[in-house]
């Protein structure tokens, strides 16, 4: 069946790196673009941007800094998020979904806590 | 950016009665690419609608989705006790896609 399956949830200091894997089954990966969505203890969905899986052109959303980096590998049907040099609110659940928008598939999300 | 507004920010309802959510967007919503979530407490966002009004297969009747240009609405027809929950909405035109802040309905 189609599915989304993300990487375990992390826990790190500020300002360390955290890369967060999207792994893809069940359909041709790079048929479909990546979205990447956060969602902070509490408050609501926010989009960060989408990849475009066939040609890995990123798109990232207004406000969204360098810190944030979307790739992927069609090799291995995984689209991954980079966050560098984290921060305290950096903390959320991080999702990826298939597709720009109205995303049927979504991955189960994780959780990534910074702090000292 | 298209920002959307969600209305209302809470709404208290019982079991069997109707719901009618609103998201109002800043600017046209292009191709009327609009879709709705619903999310529960530890869960990934589930799709209700796309395209404003298309119901993606296995998602009950009861929900429905309607409006155009900048005006959208949800509605469940008669709350189910599963269907308490937060509500968003999301535009996805123009290589963006912004949510809403969503809409939480609780039990009255």
């Amino acid at each position: 069946q189609v599915q989304l399956v993300q990487s375990g949830s992390e826990l790190k200091k500020p300002g360390a790196s955290v890369k967060v894997s999207c792994k893809a089954s069940g359909y041709i990966f790079n048929s479909y673009g990546m979205n990447w969505v956060r969602q902070a203890p509490g408050q609501g969905l926010e989009w960060m941007g989408w990849i475009n899986t066939d040609t890995g052109n990123p798109t990232y959303a207004q406000g969204l800094t360098g810190r944030f980096v979307f790739s992927s590998d069609t090799s291995v049907s995984t689209a991954y998020l980079q966050i560098s040099s984290l921060k305290p609110e950096d903390t959320a659940v991080y999702y990826c979904a298939r597709g720009l928008g109205g995303s049927r598939i979504w991955g189960q999300g994780t959780l990534v806590t910074v702090s000292s | 950016e298209v920002v959307l507004t969600q209305s209302p920010g809470t709404l208290s309802l019982s079991p069997g009665e109707r719901a009618t959510l609103s998201c109002r967007a800043s600017q046209s919503v292009t191709s009327n690419y609009l879709a709705w979530y619903q999310q529960k407490p530890g869960q990934a966002p589930r799709l209700l609608i796309y395209g404003a009004s298309s119901r993606p297969t296995g998602i009950p009747d009861r929900f429905s989705g309607s409006g155009s240009g900048t005006d959208f609405t949800l509605t469940i027809s008669r709350l189910e006790p599963e269907d308490f929950a937060v509500y968003y909405c999301q535009q996805y035109g123009s290589s963006s896609g912004t949510f809403g802040p969503g809409t939480k309905v609780d039990l009255k």
